[in-house]
């Protein structure tokens, strides 16, 4: 089955700074990679989503790279403020119909110093 | 809409003892999933429903069973807890259907304690 690790598991930044997390995946096949926001004891809520068509996504001060021939996606946030403090999860799927189990990376935990 | 409801938000039990989550959706999603969520180790995935009438294993499925009770309800049975079933439970739902919406909405979980 699919294999995501992600890196680094805790990240601290200075405000304004820009932060940078990484993912790799194992199977080829996959597709479809979202990154989700955690905010402490709060769910999962998708912040930015690719797919293997796109090489780079952008939404406002938030953005994802993929390299699909390393086997890897990055998510990059641009002026970091107070509240992108959060755990950070990258996932993985073969977004095909009745089989899009998200394969989720073990998490990154963001903090942003004043 | 209330999006994805889950109920309890908490839950004690005692080794041995049984119990159902319950999910549902209001946003008319064909598919359905069940994650725990352990400190350092992200969101695994218990069990899923690609549409109303199935369901599937997904990674961590021992210990547990299913039911997709119609389209917006999808249950999660503990027929008998141990305490390395002390988690976050969170039930997520997507539309799905090769659309491309592949979005997955969560509810707030269930902290479930066993001991």
């Amino acid at each position: 089955g699919e294999n995501v690790e992600q890196h680094p598991s805790t990240l601290s930044v200075q405000e304004g700074d820009s932060a940078v997390i990484k993912c790799t995946y194992s199977d080829s096949a996959s597709n479809y990679f979202p990154w989700y926001k955690q905010e402490l004891g709060k769910r999962p809520q998708l912040i930015i989503d690719i797919r293997s068509n796109v090489g780079e996504k952008k939404d406002q001060r938030i953005a994802v790279t993929l390299n699909k021939t390393a086997k890897h996606f990055s998510l990059h946030i641009t002026e970091t403020q107070p509240e992108d403090s959060a755990v950070y999860f990258c996932a993985a799927s073969k977004a095909n119909f009745g089989n899009e189990k998200l394969t989720f990376g073990t998490g990154t935990r963001l903090t942003i110093i004043p | 809409n209330a999006g994805v409801t889950q109920t309890p938000k908490f839950q004690v039990l005692k080794t041995g003892q049984s119990m159902t989550l319950q999910c549902a959706q209001d946003m008319n999603h064909n598919s359905m999933y069940w994650y725990r969520q352990d400190p350092g180790m992200g969101l695994r995935l218990i069990y899923y429903s690609a549409s109303e009438g199935t369901t599937d294993k997904g990674e961590v499925p021992n210990g547990y069973n299913v039911s997709r009770l119609n389209k917006r309800e999808f249950s999660l049975r503990l027929e008998s807890a141990a305490p390395s079933q002390t988690s976050v439970y969170f039930c997520a739902s997507s539309k799905s259907g090769g659309r491309g919406d592949n979005e997955q909405f969560f509810g707030p979980g269930t902290r479930l304690t066993v001991l």
